[in-house]
């Protein structure tokens, strides 16, 4: 059974560009959640989607989107980049909506660096 | 609000010893805690978790918690470590009506031969 593919899983941008990360959960899975990984805060939510609508948002600013199509793959936003998006993003899987009933599987990852 | 604690961003023991990696929670009903490993250039695996019910929790690789609800705690234990067990630990919280996981700043293990 295949895990989490996050693509790509390196990426270098220059300050002002946009990126788009995309995340495939395990098959079945109908949910997907998005955190950021960096060395000054830690894990921070991003949103979480289940079944194309979004049902959870972290407290980060509109630069950041996500979209979930309707075999379940996601893809996150991040527009106008700033040297602070530097980080690992991580995106986790699970079968329906909310970690505390179904669990979450998590990806490696995408680590972007803003330069 | 709920937020979580970790004590000690980096903790060492040497193989064979016993291993504590200390979480304090905060949390306004009753909590779902997680432990998640990291290793380097990966992404988090569950070792543990505790819904309700039973306070030890057993997950993997040896790993145990328990919770103990007066002193808002988590602790995770493992008897004896392994050069293995060397990784980045996370504790996490999640509270019925806001599911994201809410995560501690992570304790670093490093187990000397």
């Amino acid at each position: 059974k295949a895990g989490v593919t996050q693509t790509p899983r390196y990426l270098i941008k220059t300050r002002g560009q946009q990126v788009t990360l995309s995340c495939s959960p395990i098959s079945g899975h109908r949910s997907v959640s998005w955190y950021q990984q960096t060395p000054g805060q830690g894990l921070q939510f991003l949103f979480e989607y289940f079944s194309e609508t979004q049902r959870n948002k972290g407290n980060f600013p509109g630069r950041f989107s996500g979209r979930q199509f309707s075999n379940s793959r996601s893809e996150m936003n991040v527009s106008t980049l700033e040297l602070g998006d530097s980080a690992l993003y991580l995106c986790a899987s699970s079968l329906g909506p909310g970690v505390r009933a179904y669990g979450y599987t998590f990806g490696s990852g995408t680590r972007l660096t803003v330069v | 609000a709920q937020s979580v604690t970790q004590l000690g961003s980096h903790v060492s023991v040497s193989e064979g010893a016993l291993v504590l990696l200390r979480c304090n929670y905060s949390s306004s009903v009753p909590p779902y805690l997680f432990w998640y490993v990291q290793y380097p250039n990966q992404g988090l695996q569950l070792l543990l978790k505790y819904t309700t019910g039973a306070t030890l929790v057993k997950g993997i690789n040896g790993f145990e918690a328990e919770f103990k609800k007066s002193e808002t705690s988590f602790h995770l234990t493992k008897p004896s470590a392994h050069m293995s067990d060397a990784a980045e630990y996370f504790c996490a919280v999640s509270e019925a009506g806001n599911e994201k996981l809410t995560f501690g700043t992570g304790t670093r293990l490093t187990i000397i031969p």
